[in-house]
């Protein structure tokens, strides 16, 4: 079983809905990340949490600790949303908190 | 500024060769973090560096791999020789202050070994 799984796996959405990505992870985290990689490769770094909520215009991201899950939340969708979503969390192993990712949410955004 | 700097944007090599990735973190950051991203397998570290000083790299493949950071304003990461299976997508990001910290990822390298 991997120690971070996201759900679901890919999401068709309509230009406007609202989308839900999950995340789950099995290991005890200092915080966690959503991160956005557009078709063309490039990796952007969304948010870092480590309890509650933030929010960055149409985008929400939810952590419960005690659950050991995240949702990343995407209002009034649009076809530029339409990227490849990895959440990785900062495990506490070892000496330091290591990342480790998830396999990453494929979300197409149609018109 | 200008953001994590990666050089080559793309290389295609035949299998043997050396192959030699270069990154330029974010000025003033002291972190800086290789990954590969395969279909296979997605993202994966392959080490982390902090203050030029290797902490974690229990994540590189095999002796043909090698990774350096002679002064916190360049590392590389070497392939010495390449093989098919190291195709891939390579990405260098840097952080202010280590892991717990939001990182910024360069471009990636596309690397092709035939």
């Amino acid at each position: 079983k991997n120690e971070v799984e996201q759900s679901p796996q890919n999401l068709t959405a309509q230009e406007g809905e609202f989308i839900t990505i999950n995340c789950s992870y099995s290991v005890g985290i200092s915080a966690l990340h959503w991160l956005q990689q557009h078709p063309g490769g490039g990796i952007v770094s969304l948010f870092m949490l480590s309890s509650g909520k933030k929010k960055h215009g149409r985008l929400i991201a939810t952590i419960n600790i005690q659950e050991k899950h995240s949702s990343l939340h995407i209002t009034a969708s649009h076809p530029r949303d339409s990227a490849v979503y990895i959440c990785a969390v900062q495990a506490l192993k070892t000496s330091y908190d290591k990342v480790i990712f998830g396999p990453g949410t494929s979300l197409s955004v149609i018109p | 500024d200008a953001g994590v700097i990666q050089s080559p944007r793309h290389e295609v090599t035949e299998m043997g060769q050396e192959v030699t990735l270069r990154c330029k973190p974010i000025s003033g950051h002291n972190s800086l973090f290789w990954y590969r991203q395969t279909m296979m397998r997605g993202l994966e570290l392959l080490i982390y560096f902090n203050n030029n000083v290797p902490i974690d790299d229990s994540g590189m493949p095999e002796d043909r791999f090698s990774a350096k950071m002679p002064n916190a304003s360049f590392s590389t990461l070497k392939i010495q020789p390449s093989e098919p299976r190291d195709s891939a997508v390579y990405f260098c990001a840097s952080s202010p202050g280590g892991p717990r910290e939001t990182q910024y990822f360069g471009p990636g390298t596309r690397l092709l070994v035939l």
